[in-house]
This record gives structure tokens, sequence and C-alpha cells, in this order.
């Protein structure tokens, strides 16, 4: 089955400091990605879409100034954090297709920020 | 716009049934359902397609009624494992919605010995 890494599974940083999570297809190509947030006691909920090549497209209320989105090769696509503070502090999943109707999903990045 | 699921949480003894509901007020491409246990991803447990299906998975089964925009989880003869967190994803009609899932508020579901 197709498989998704996440690296790191959890990061602690300080306030002010920037946090990259990369998203890694391991078995397939992914032109698209899909990165989600998820706070303690509730649901999923989609962040932004990572295009390879091209720039990410974003929900509406994520600032994508403050959450970079690169998606530089088939494989893999990074979400950096900027300036975090302990507002931002979440769970951090990513997902990709590798076609079909399924989507997969990263194992998550615990982020806290202190 | 998010859909609704219904219970919020639900109480088992093992051995017994449970229902879980999930209601879109969009058109929908597609259901999908996992659980997610505390601390953990999310575990895929199937997906259902326009069209309106029904699947089958051991004792955990699923249904999808595409005209009311509603999606049904089934779960028999719960054991200790089924423990977790439930929750459905849509998928919308379009080109703009492919593989964006939106997810409903979750179900607790806990079972006891």
């Amino acid at each position: 089955g197709a498989v998704v890494s996440q690296h790191p599974s959890r990061v602690i940083c300080k306030s002010g400091t920037s946090v990259k999570i990369e998203c890694r297809s391991l078995d397939f190509q992914a032109t698209t990605m899909f990165w989600y947030r998820q706070f303690p006691k509730q649901s999923l909920m989609l962040m932004a879409t990572s295009n390879e090549g091209s720039k990410a497209t974003y929900e509406q209320g994520v600032e994508k100034d403050k959450f970079l989105i690169n998606h530089a090769s088939l494989t893999l696509s990074t979400l950096t954090v900027t300036s975090a503070h302990p507002e931002d502090s979440s769970f951090y999943i990513c997902s990709a297709n590798p076609g079909g109707e399924r989507q997969y999903f990263g194992p998550g990045t615990r982020l806290t920020v202190t | 716009q998010q859909p609704v699921q219904s219970p919020q949480a639900v109480i088992l003894r093992e051995g017994e049934d449970a229902v879980i509901n999930c209601s879109s007020s969009k058109a929908l491409y597609s259901v999908h359902w996992y659980r997610q246990k505390h601390g953990e991803a999310p575990v895929f447990l199937m997906i259902l397609l326009k069209g309106g299906e029904q699947k089958g998975h051991e004792k955990i089964s699923a249904s999808f009624n595409e005209k009311k925009q509603q999606s049904s989880l089934y779960l028999t003869a719960s054991q200790l494992s089924y423990s977790g967190t439930y929750f459905c994803g849509t998928e919308g009609l379009g080109g703009t919605s492919y593989g964006k899932l939106t997810f409903g508020q979750g179900t607790i579901l806990t079972v006891h010995p």
C-alpha cells in the first residue's frame, strides 16, 4: 500500500522561531499533497493544498505568510511554521493520493511551542 | 461547510452495536471514514463513492445515500479495540474539491468490557 511519512514526529520550539515539517510519499509520486491541522479534542481542518511546481492554495483564514509551503519535488512537500507562537501548537498531518479515490495520511507531527 | 456527525459520543459494552451518522449540506462525491486513537494519526476505515453504495469490512460497514448527502457507519459486535474517535471526511463535487476532505466534529466511541 501507499506510504506517506512525516518528519519530525514531534518537535518543541521556542516562541518566535520557525519550524519545518516534511511530508514524503515513499512509494509513489504526488503532484498534490494536503496539509491538515488538528487542535486537541477537535477535528482535522484542511489548511492548504500543496501543488508541485506551483504555489500552494490556502483555505480561508489560514495565513499564507505564516505557513509557508514548498512542494519542490513529486515526493516531498514541506510546511514551515514561521515565527511560531504557543497558539500554533497543534498536530499537523499531511495526506497524498497515489491515484484512485483514497487519501493516504502521514503519521502526523506534534508541534509544541513554548 | 463541516458535515455534522451524530451522536457526539456513545458508550457500549463489548458485543453491542452502534451506528454513527454523517450528514452534509452540500453535494458529495465521496465519504471517507476514519478512526483515531488518542495521540495518533487517523486510521482509514473505508471510502464510499457517489452512486450510493454500501461497503463492509469485517464487522464494520457503511452506507452512503447521495440523495440525502448522508452516510452511516455501522459497528457490530463491538470490540474493545473499536474505542476511539470516529470521523467522517467528505469530498465535494467539482474539480477544486478533488482530494480535499472536510471532516465532521467526530464521535467518541467507548467500549467497555
